[in-house]
């Protein structure tokens, strides 16, 4: 079975400060990843994916995520964060599989931005 | 242009009642899924849809009953509903690409309170 974990429960960080959020999955092959932003009060956004192809993927709002199949890794990162980027992040992965389409998400990570 | 929808946002009632959600896409994806995410931000798949047929049911207990008259609408009746019941719900559909996960799309979620 896969499943997905994300060490850091709460991360704080300053405003234009770097950022990585951690994400290791368990996967018996090469999985499908995701990253999701949820803000307060609001529903699930796609930040990026990975499907194959180049291990370093762009998202939107200047996040990008590189998949490490040696350490089972997908971290997300950016190199300035603003304060609306304060939220809950979602690492999920999909299984490569015809019997099981739903994806098995992380517990999330809480970010909050210091001015 | 509300690509997943649901109704009703906010939903608040008693211990014993009935209640439905429901969700709309009108993106022409072929897989609609329902998520729960309970009060520690925990996200788990619930039901998954493909073109009106179930194609999986997690372990969930029998008072929850998806519905789905065409592709584009998934609906999840409750019966008997409990304080555990409460919970955000969340709808996502999908493109499954040759019978392989695919990106899903989010819903803004239905926060349900059971008093």
């Amino acid at each position: 079975a896969q499943s997905v974990t994300q060490p850091d429960i709460h991360i704080t960080v300053s405003e234009g400060a770097s950022l990585e959020l951690r994400c290791n999955y368990s996967y018996g092959a090469t999985p499908y990843l995701f990253w999701y932003v949820q803000s307060p009060g609001q529903g699930l956004q796609l930040l990026l994916k990975y499907f194959s192809g180049d291990t370093l993927v762009q998202g939107i709002k200047g996040f990008e995520a590189e998949f490490k199949r040696s350490q089972s890794s997908f971290n997300l990162r950016k190199p300035s964060v603003h304060w609306s980027d304060a939220a809950e992040y979602f690492c999920a992965v999909g299984a490569k599989d015809t019997g099981r389409r739903a994806l098995t998400f992380g517990s999330g990570t809480r970010l909050q931005v210091q001015p | 242009d509300t690509a997943v929808s649901q109704t009703p946002k906010y939903l608040v009632t008693q211990m014993g009642n009935d209640k439905s959600i429901k969700c709309e896409q009108n993106l022409g994806h072929d897989t609609m899924y329902w998520y729960k995410q309970d009060s520690k931000k925990f996200l788990k798949i619930m039901f998954s849809y493909n073109n009106k047929e179930l194609i999986i049911n997690e372990t969930v207990p029998n008072r929850f009953s998806p519905k789905s008259p065409d592709k584009a609408h998934l609906n999840l009746h409750i019966n008997s509903l409990e304080l555990g019941d409460s919970a955000v719900y969340f709808c996502a559909s999908s493109q499954p690409l040759g019978g392989l996960t695919d990106t899903q799309y989010f819903g803004p979620g239905t926060r349900l309170t059971v008093l």
